[in-house]
């Protein structure tokens, strides 16, 4: 069985402060992590995937994650907050075959103060 | 591409009525679609998977008999919520794995109250 567990269910950082967001997983074979995103009352965004190629991933909006296997993370990091960061963050994980779906943390809400 | 299309987005039913949630592939082919359920200010969590042409499979704890998962073609999926009581309020969202980069699209979600 796969899981995620996101340490922290809130996150508050200042305008411009850098953003962490941990998230640790448990896989019995090579996962497939992601991290989105959901602002109020929408659907989910897709920030940025992890698919066994390069260990630091890129994303939207300034942020990325950096694959640890020997500390089984993927925390979602971006150097300087924005206001508009405001939202819930959810990381999640997949096996990297098969028609399998994923399976969520419990989701971190990042508060931005000016 | 890999757009999957999720009717109503939004929906207010009477307790004890029936409401319908469709999603729809609108450019590929979904012989698989997974339906989660997200309670206010909680994580997404899996209902059921269903699979074009068979029988959905629901996870522990999710009434069948409730909540009713038809998958006749592969571009159409629908969630049925039967009887409807307030405790149904949540968002219900779709999603499909795509075959090209394994990664997943979602449906926009569908927020349902019973009143």
């Amino acid at each position: 069985a796969q899981s995620v567990t996101q340490l922290g269910s809130h996150v508050s950082v200042s305008e411009g402060a850098l953003v962490l967001l941990r998230c640790n997983y448990s896989s019995s074979v090579p996962p497939y992590l992601f991290w989105y995103v959901q602002y109020p009352n929408q659907g989910l965004q897709l920030l940025l995937k992890y698919t066994s190629a390069a260990t630091l991933v890129k994303g939207i909006n300034g942020f990325e994650a950096e694959f640890k296997k020997s500390e089984t993370s993927f925390h979602l990091t971006k150097p300087s907050a924005h206001m508009s960061d405001a939202a819930e963050y959810f990381c999640a994980v997949s096996r990297l075959l098969g028609n399998t779906p994923l399976v969520f943390g419990k989701g971190t809400r990042l508060s931005v103060i000016a | 591409g890999a757009v999957v299309s999720q009717h109503p987005s939004r929906v207010i039913c009477k307790s004890g009525t029936s409401v319908k949630i469709e999603c729809r592939s609108l450019d590929f082919q979904a012989t698989t679609m997974f339906w989660y359920r997200q309670f206010p200010k909680q994580s997404l969590m899996l209902m059921a998977t269903s699979n074009e042409g068979s029988k959905a499979t629901y996870e522990q704890g999710v009434e069948k008999d409730k909540f009713l998962i038809n998958h006749a073609s592969l571009t159409l999926s629908t969630l049925t919520v039967t009887s409807a009581h307030p405790e149904d309020s949540s968002f219900y969202i779709c999603s499909a794995r795509l075959g090209r980069d394994y990664g997943y699209t979602f449906g926009s979600g569908t927020r349902l109250t019973v009143v």
